[in-house]
């Protein structure tokens, strides 16, 4: 089946410090969709970008479906980023269930 | 607030028994996901349902049955309980189109088993 890799495990950082992270699958993919889940456990989507760019806020993400990768990017990282990062994809051909990453552990010190 | 609701937020029970966890999903999404969050893990994908029919099953022990009702909610029953299913149990719902659609997550139910 379809590998889904992410990079780094972990992060630490200090306020204020743009990151990135990438999510790397080793199949084609329907979509792909980026979570973040806070530190008490409360999950959110972040993105669904199955291919090119999108932006909201202080994050952006971008999908190369030809080369099988995403970038998930942080910009003027705050406390509140902390927590991990989650990339998810459907392969082709799946029966509708995305498969997840190990996700990035990313920690923002005041 | 992703108005996925899930009850109860802490459950704590001992092992051989038996426990149903609930979800309702966002106002118009007829799919729902169930999956299982082990400790400081990766989340494990048990089963979907789309408009009351099983569409896709993961890892999902025998023990583990689930089921959506007419009105769309969805019950995840647990049953012969062992120490290893303690973990967090998510639901996740979304409007359920030909591709996974975006997922929007309960806040979980947290199952301890002693």
């Amino acid at each position: 089946g379809i590998q889904v890799e992410q990079s780094p495990p972990d992060l630490i950082l200090q306020e204020g410090a743009n990151s990135t992270l990438r999510c790397n699958f080793s199949d084609s993919v329907n979509n792909l969709q980026w979570f973040h889940q806070n530190p008490w456990g409360q999950l959110i989507n972040l993105f669904y970008i199955p291919s090119g760019t999108k932006q909201n806020g202080r994050l952006s993400a971008t999908t190369v479906a030809t080369e099988r990768y995403s970038l998930l990017y942080i910009s003027s990282s705050q406390t509140t980023d902390s927590g991990v990062y989650f990339c998810a994809v459907d392969p082709r051909g799946s029966n509708y269930q995305l498969i997840w990453g190990a996700g990035t552990k990313l920690i923002i010190k005041p | 607030d992703s108005g996925v609701t899930q009850t109860p937020k802490h459950l704590i029970t001992a092992t051989g028994q038996r426990v149903t966890l609930r979800c309702s999903p966002r106002s118009g999404d007829l799919s729902v996901y169930w999956y299982q969050q082990s400790l400081d893990q990766g989340l494990q994908f048990l089963i979907q349902y789309y408009n009351g029919e099983e569409r896709a099953k993961g890892n999902i022990l025998e023990r583990f049955s689930a089921q959506q009702f007419p009105d769309l909610h969805s019950e995840l029953n647990l049953s012969s309980l062992e120490l290893g299913d303690s973990a967090l149990y998510f639901c996740a719902s979304s409007g359920g189109g030909p591709y996974t659609d975006t997922q929007y997550f309960g806040p979980g139910t947290r199952l301890t088993v002693l």
